[in-house]
C-alpha cells in the first residue's frame, strides 16, 4: 500500500484560495467516503481539519472544505489566513486488517 | 477537557527497548480505538495500527509487525506502544491518536520523541 500522493508545495497570497490534491487509488480514496485532513504545525501534532471528505469537526473555521472526485480528494482554503500556514495531510480508510488507514505525503502550505 | 498526554522524550542505544505511555482523560477510554501514528523528522505521517480499548486486541500495520506492542491499562485509562531491538531508524515522534465512529482521528497526544542513537 502506498501513500495518498499530495503536492509537496502550494502557496497562496492572503485572502487567496488554495486548493490541496490527494491523489489514492480504487481501494482507498476511490471505494470510500473516508477521506480526512489533518493541519499540523511545526513542532505540534496534527489536527483535525476535515472528516468523511467534507464534514467540519466544530470549531474549525468554514473557509476549511473538502470535496472527492473518484480517486482524487481535495482540501480548499479559501480567504487564507498566515495562521493557515502549516503541513496539511490527507488519510483515507482503505479497508485492509494490515493497512486500515493510508496517509498522504503531505503539503506544506505557505502564505505569501 | 477531552485529551491523551503521551509521555516524555526518550534517547535509546541500538537494541534496547522503549515504552510510550499515553494517558487519555475527559472521555470513556473504552469508547474509542487508540491509534499509533510514526512521524521520522522531517517526514510524513505513517499509521502503525491501533489497538481496541474494549477487547485489548491489537491491530498492526504492514512494517511495524514483531518488535512493535501495543498494550493497555483500562484501569488508568493508558495505552501503550513498545518497542523492541531498536534501531536508528526507528527514530521518530511517535503519536497516540484517538479515532472516532468516522474513521478519523479527532485528538492527538502531543507526541513523544524517540531517538536511537549510540
Amino acid at each position: 500500500q502506498s501513500a495518498l500522493t499530495q503536492p509537496a508545495s502550494v502557496s497562496g497570497s492572503p485572502g487567496q484560495s488554495i486548493t490541496i490534491s490527494c491523489t489514492g487509488t480504487s481501494s482507498d480514496v476511490g471505494s470510500y467516503n473516508l477521506v480526512s485532513w489533518y493541519q499540523q504545525h511545526p513542532g505540534k501534532a496534527p489536527k483535525l481539519m476535515i472528516y468523511e471528505g467534507s464534514k467540519r469537526p466544530s470549531g474549525v473555521s468554514n473557509r476549511f472544505s473538502g470535496s472527492k472526485s473518484g480517486n482524487t480528494a481535495s482540501l480548499t482554503i479559501s480567504g487564507l489566513q498566515a495562521e493557515d500556514e502549516a503541513d496539511y495531510y490527507c488519510c483515507s480508510y482503505a479497508g485492509s486488517s494490515t493497512f486500515l488507514y493510508v496517509f498522504g505525503t503531505g503539503t506544506k502550505v505557505t502564505v505569501l | 477537557q477531552v485529551q491523551l498526554v503521551q509521555s516524555g522524550s526518550e534517547l535509546k542505544k541500538p537494541g534496547a527497548s522503549v515504552k510510550v505511555s499515553c494517558k487519555a482523560s475527559g472521555y470513556t477510554f473504552t469508547s474509542y480505538a487508540m491509534n499509533w501514528v510514526r512521524q521520522a523528522p522531517g517526514q510524513g505521517l505513517e499509521w502503525m495500527g491501533w489497538i481496541n480499548t474494549n477487547t485489548g486486541n491489537p491491530t498492526y500495520a504492514q512494517g511495524f509487525t514483531g518488535r512493535f506492542v501495543f498494550s493497555l491499562d483500562t484501569s488508568v485509562s493508558t495505552a501503550y506502544l513498545q518497542i523492541s531491538s531498536l534501531k536508528a531508524e526507528d527514530t521518530a515522534v511517535y503519536y497516540c491518536a484517538r479515532r472516532e465512529d468516522f474513521d478519523a482521528f479527532d485528538i492527538w497526544g502531543q507526541g513523544t520523541m524517540v531517538t536511537v542513537s549510540s
